[in-house]
């Protein structure tokens, strides 16, 4: 069964601090990886990981993948309060894209 | 380029009525998805269209259901409203399934059964 695991689920660290947001998977046919940002309203696009150990980087965060051991970090650094948000990993599996259930982050000012 | 647009905004339900949730994108995007989130969880698969005059069912299709017309619209329709059925909504398309083209979402829609 394809499934996609997002850990931890939950995530409260200060401000400055950083993180990182780990995200398993096990689907047929790997094409992609993609990470997303939830604030109030609908998902935003973060990242897409196609290759293993190639970093993706956008200010503050990071991503990188491997595809051996079949898993994907995001990272953030120095966070700031308007980094909490729900981090989301998915995978396209055939026609369908699937989501973990996220991360839940929340910094503390 | 208003993207995907979803209507309503918020809708109450009494249980046992119907609805049909809305959804348009102007992109001309042959994927398109009808995800719900409930509260803290992530997003779980309802419905998807690779094209006009096809659909598949996702993860959770019970209680629901979807037509394709045209490439513009994917409405998704609740025949019998449950409260298990409280949930945000997302519409969401995208260009092609090579390599998991980014999603591009509506803006939800706050379902609440009571």
């Amino acid at each position: 069964e394809d499934k996609v695991v997002q850990s931890p689920l939950s995530l409260v660290v200060h401000e400055g601090d950083t993180v990182t947001l780990n995200c398993s998977y096990e689907v047929t046919n790997f094409r992609s990886l993609l990470w997303y940002k939830q604030e109030k309203k609908a998902p935003t696009f973060l990242f897409m990981l196609t290759s293993s150990g190639i970093e993706k980087k956008s200010g503050r965060l990071s991503s990188i993948l491997d595809k051996k051991e079949l898993f994907s970090i995001l990272n953030i650094t120095a966070t700031q309060t308007g980094d909490s948000a729900i981090y989301l990993c998915a995978l396209p599996v055939l026609d369908k894209i699937i989501f973990g259930k996220g991360t839940r982050l929340h910094i503390l000012p | 380029n208003a993207g995907v647009t979803q209507t309503p905004k918020f809708r109450i339900l009494k249980i046992g009525q119907s609805m049909t949730l809305q959804c348009t994108q102007d992109m001309n995007h042959n994927y398109m998805y009808w995800y719900r989130q409930d509260p803290g969880m992530g997003l779980k698969l309802i419905y998807y269209s690779v094209g006009a005059g096809i659909t598949d069912k996702g993860e959770v299709p019970n209680g629901y259901n979807v037509s394709r017309s045209t490439t513009e619209d994917f409405p998704l329709r609740l025949e019998l409203a449950a409260p298990s059925q409280t949930s945000v909504y997302f519409c969401a398309s995208s260009l092609s399934r090579d390599r998991g083209s980014p999603l591009h979402f509506g803006n939800g829609t706050r379902l609440t059964v009571t």
